[in-house]
């Protein structure tokens, strides 16, 4: 069965310390990963995709890493704001061809706290 | 600037009372998703279409539907809401379907949330 499992299920830290998140995925075959970052209230925004040769990415202060051997991958933000606070979901597509079907972890909820 | 748009951000109905939630993309995507999310959970895919061709998901309720009359436009449609039903509801858009090694991002829009009385 394909899951994605996210740990921690949520993480307070200060403003400006750094964290890492944690994904963990059993999903076959394997296409691509994502990280979204969700804001209460609102939908998902996505902040990296990497495909299977790809080991890490990053967009500003958010850094992910992928291992394909033993299905992990990592989210670390750096120098956190406020505005970070917000549900962080690891999402992997599955797939080789045709239709990806997308499959989403429960998120790990950050708030980052003054 | 907004590029998947939803309306309303917020619904209420009663219970049994037919409800239609709206989006709308402004980046010409051929696939657009319905996604069901409930508090602390995953979004949960409803269904998809790329451009007309319509695709419900195994388990989907047929209390769900959906209608595509455009690129632009997609409509889903709750034809007897229960209290279950009550839940934050998103559109989604990307540019195709996706091939081997595809990397189109998904485009989600703001999402509606329901409640259901």
């Amino acid at each position: 069965k394909n899951q994605v499992e996210q740990s921690p299920q949520s993480l307070i830290i200060l403003e400006g310390k750094n964290c890492t998140l944690q994904c963990n995925y059993t999903v076959s075959p394997f296409s691509n990963l994502r990280w979204y970052k969700q804001d209460t209230g609102r939908g998902p925004v996505s902040l990296t995709i990497m495909t299977f040769s790809e080991n890490t990415k990053s967009n500003g202060r958010y850094t992910a890493t992928l291992d394909a051997d033993t299905k992990q991958s990592s989210l670390h933000i750096t120098a956190s704001q406020l505005s970070d606070s917000a549900s962080y979901i690891c999402v992997v597509s599955a797939g080789n061809t045709g239709f990806q079907k997308l499959v989403f972890g429960t998120g790990t909820r950050l708030l980052v706290s003054p | 600037d907004a590029m998947v748009i939803q309306n309303p951000r917020y619904q209420v109905t009663q219970f049994g009372k037919p409800v239609t939630l709206s989006c709308s993309q402004t980046l010409n995507h051929n696939v657009m998703y319905w996604y069901q999310q409930k508090s602390s959970q995953a979004p949960k895919l409803l269904f998809h279409y790329y451009d007309k061709d319509f695709n419900n998901e195994a388990d989907t309720p047929d209390n769900f539907q959906s209608r595509r009359p455009n690129t632009s436009f997609c409509f889903l449609d709750i034809r007897s809401p229960g209290l279950g039903d009550a839940a934050m509801y998103l559109c989604a858009t990307s540019r195709a379907l996706a091939a081997p090694k595809n990397t189109d991002t998904q485009y989600f829009g703001p999402g509606t949330r329901l409640t259901v009385l």
